[in-house]
């Protein structure tokens, strides 16, 4: 099974940086996922991580410890427009294709 | 650009309806997912297909059934049901290290 932990809520004022952390558990591995979900939206895929270090990518870098289970999402130079939730996901090894979320982290972006 | 649709934004059924729920992706992708979204619980997996007829179930198939009779179609189908299947329902199909949802159906079941 998979078990993936990140923060609920967090709060970050404009123009500053927020690091959102994921933890997981898996039986396997394959690689780990950031999505951005707007209220009343679809998730938007953001980053993929399958081997250790950081992924920049514009404003936003995502980092990856497998021996660590553990990834966050770093949002530099925060928009209001940032504020939303974000997803980590995970993809195990067994073949299964699809991927297990966490329950999202709620960023609310302040003036 | 991918484009995934889902055949309704809102619905409203009642206990004991049948319910199908739509998901056409334009991208050929083989793989095709059905999740239901709830405060806290996150996107959990019901449903999948990696190819036309061929489905998988997921974390919590109980209630739903799958149809998968052409590459670009997935259908989610409720055969009675139940208030607490009251939920977002999203569907993806994915290419590579990628997924891409579809905007979501409410569904709401009194």
């Amino acid at each position: 099974g998979q078990n993936i932990d990140q923060p609920t809520e967090m709060t970050a004022t404009e123009g500053a940086i927020v690091q959102i952390n994921c933890t997981y558990q898996t039986s396997g591995f394959n690689g780990l996922f950031w999505y951005q979900q707007h209220a009343g939206e679809a998730p938007t895929f953001l980053s993929y991580n399958v081997l250790d270090g950081l992924e920049e990518k514009g404003r936003f870098s995502s980092f990856l410890s497998r021996s660590k289970g553990y990834s966050y999402l770093l949002l530099k130079e925060l928009q209001m427009k940032d504020s939303a939730s974000y997803l980590c996901a995970v993809r195990d090894s067994t073949g299964r294709r699809a991927l297990t979320f966490g329950s999202g982290t709620r960023l609310q972006v302040q003036p | 650009d991918v484009k995934v649709t889902q055949s309704s934004r809102y619905l409203v059924k009642r206990t004991g309806e049948k319910v199908f729920l739509e998901c056409v992706q334009d991208m050929d992708h083989e793989n095709m997912f059905w999740y239901r979204q709830d405060p806290g619980l996150g996107l959990r997996l019901i449903y999948f297909s990696y190819d036309v007829k061929m489905k998988e179930k997921g974390d919590i198939p109980e209630g739903y059934s799958v149809s998968r009779e052409k590459k670009e179609r997935f259908s989610l189908i409720l055969e009675s049901a139940s208030t607490n299947q009251t939920s977002m329902y999203l569907c993806a199909s994915r290419i590579s290290n990628e997924q891409f949802f579809g905007p979501g159906t409410r569904l709401t079941v009194l």
